[in-house]
């Protein structure tokens, strides 16, 4: 499975759109692009995947680049209670094997 | 709604005990895993079951054995426990289909052994 980067940490002021990117400049054609994220001492929580379009759902938007060398997770009116570590995962499609997390992002979001 | 469930949310136990962990999922996955969360070492996989009664050594399978009597139920035991045991311990399941596999995880279990 493809590295990813990401930044250590970031912050949001509540009701403000939150911004996380992740570069995987050396993903391949068929792997995917997944988001989890963990609040303290909870399992991981499963946000949205994409492969090559953008893809939205109740919790947050995904953008990738044309290129898909790099993706943008955007939850758009972020609240107190999305103050996670948020994990930017690239793995290949149809494998039933482990996830890898990275050391994610911190988001912090300020009242 | 997609549901993982485990069976405590936090276990203390002494050396040498014997300990289950149990997992159950309600969306009908083939694949299930155990994996355990350590500050600094990320998840690490110990077993996974992609169906009833199948297992798959993961990368830490020693002290660690699995069971999957029912495709809904995937159950970690620790035989004889040891403090280095102690960990959050992670239960996940997917479905086994072309494409994506999104993996489901459950709230864990907090191990404490002493």
């Amino acid at each position: 499975d493809a590295k990813t980067t990401q930044p250590p940490s970031m912050d949001c002021a509540e009701g403000r759109a939150a911004n996380l990117p992740c570069n995987h400049s050396t993903i391949s054609g068929n792997e995917y692009v997944y988001w989890y994220r963990q609040i303290h001492s909870q399992g991981p929580q499963y946000i949205i995947h994409g492969l090559k379009n953008n893809e939205t759902n109740e919790m947050a938007s995904l953008i990738i680049t044309e290129d898909r060398k790099s993706s943008t997770l955007i939850l758009p009116h972020a609240t107190l209670r999305d103050t996670a570590v948020y994990y930017c995962i690239v793995r290949g499609g149809g494998s039933n094997y482990k996830l890898t997390f990275g050391k994610g992002t911190l988001l912090t979001v300020n009242p | 709604d997609v549901k993982v469930t485990q069976s405590s949310r936090y276990l203390v136990k002494r050396t040498g005990e014997k300990v289950f962990l149990e997992c159950v999922q309600d969306m009908d996955h083939e694949n299930m895993f155990w994996y355990r969360q350590d500050p600094g070492l990320g998840l690490r996989l110990i077993y996974f079951s992609y169906d009833v009664k199948m297992k798959e050594k993961g990368d830490i399978p020693e002290g660690y054995s699995v069971s999957r009597e029912k495709k809904e139920r995937f159950s970690l035991i620790l035989e004889s426990t040891s403090t280095n045991q102690t960990s959050m311990y992670l239960c996940a399941s997917s479905f086994d289909g072309l494409g994506a596999d999104t993996q489901y995880f459950g709230p864990g279990t907090r191990l404490t052994v002493l």
